[in-house]
């Protein structure tokens, strides 16, 4: 398996509350992306990143923004939790070389209430 | 805009029977494709890539997919489902433009009946 974790791997918290999400890897890959899955929606991307410091927008990046300091961390923040951003949230890594192989984390269940 | 389309959410065998997953791909060919499975409460698991070498692929688990470039689809086949299958499976192609990412289909869940 890749080397992926996440933290935390279930959050409540309420409305209103910034959240960050973190994802941590051990396989020096370039590429991070975080996605969310909903039920009849499959997985959307949120942001990725293709190195230190550069990130980009996803399909849905509204309402959430992301950092990335060190090549293994890549930190994902609900600036105002919303109920509407209740939802499973996946971490993914990729390498160089034109491949797009993605690998997955285990998840970080989060409920806003 | 590569866009992926699975038919079927749900799919539902019996113990032994075939299984097929449809995959259909929108745009011009993408030099790759992937099925991955999500078992419950997991990650996403790589279960096959298709890179242009071999128009039929082999994956983990009994699974194989073939490309057909005239349907523009990559099926997922097993010929004999068990029960250990169950999982959502989900088709995946490179979104044009670069930057190493993937568009997605939305899944379709697989249950097998003993």
């Amino acid at each position: 398996d890749a080397g992926i974790t996440q933290s935390p791997r279930h959050k409540v918290t309420e409305t209103g509350t910034p959240v960050t999400l973190r994802c941590h890897q051990t396989e020096n890959h370039r590429y991070m992306y975080w996605y969310r899955q909903d039920p009849g929606h499959g997985l959307r991307l949120i942001h990725y990143s293709y190195g230190v410091k550069d990130t980009d927008k996803g399909e849905v990046s509204d309402g959430y923004s992301v950092s990335r300091s060190k090549t293994e961390d890549f930190l994902l923040t609900l600036e105002s939790a919303t109920s509407s951003q209740t939802s499973v949230y996946f971490c993914a890594i990729s390498g160089s070389g034109g491949h797009y192989e993605q690998y997955f984390g285990p998840g970080t269940r989060l409920t806003v209430t | 805009a590569q866009s992926v389309t699975q038919l079927g959410s749900h799919v539902s065998v019996s113990e032994g029977a075939l299984v097929l997953l449809r995959c259909n791909y929108s745009s011009s060919v993408p030099p790759y494709l992937f099925w991955y499975v999500q078992y419950p409460n997991q990650g996403l698991q790589l279960l096959l890539k298709y890179t242009s070498a071999a128009t039929l692929v082999k994956g983990i688990n009994g699974f194989e997919a073939e490309f057909k470039k005239s349907e523009t689809s990559f099926h997922l086949t097993k010929p004999s489902a068990h029960m250990s299958d169950a999982a959502e499976y989900f088709c995946a192609a490179p979104s044009q433009g670069g930057s190493e990412k993937l568009v997605f289909g939305k899944g379709t869940k697989l249950t097998v009946n003993p």
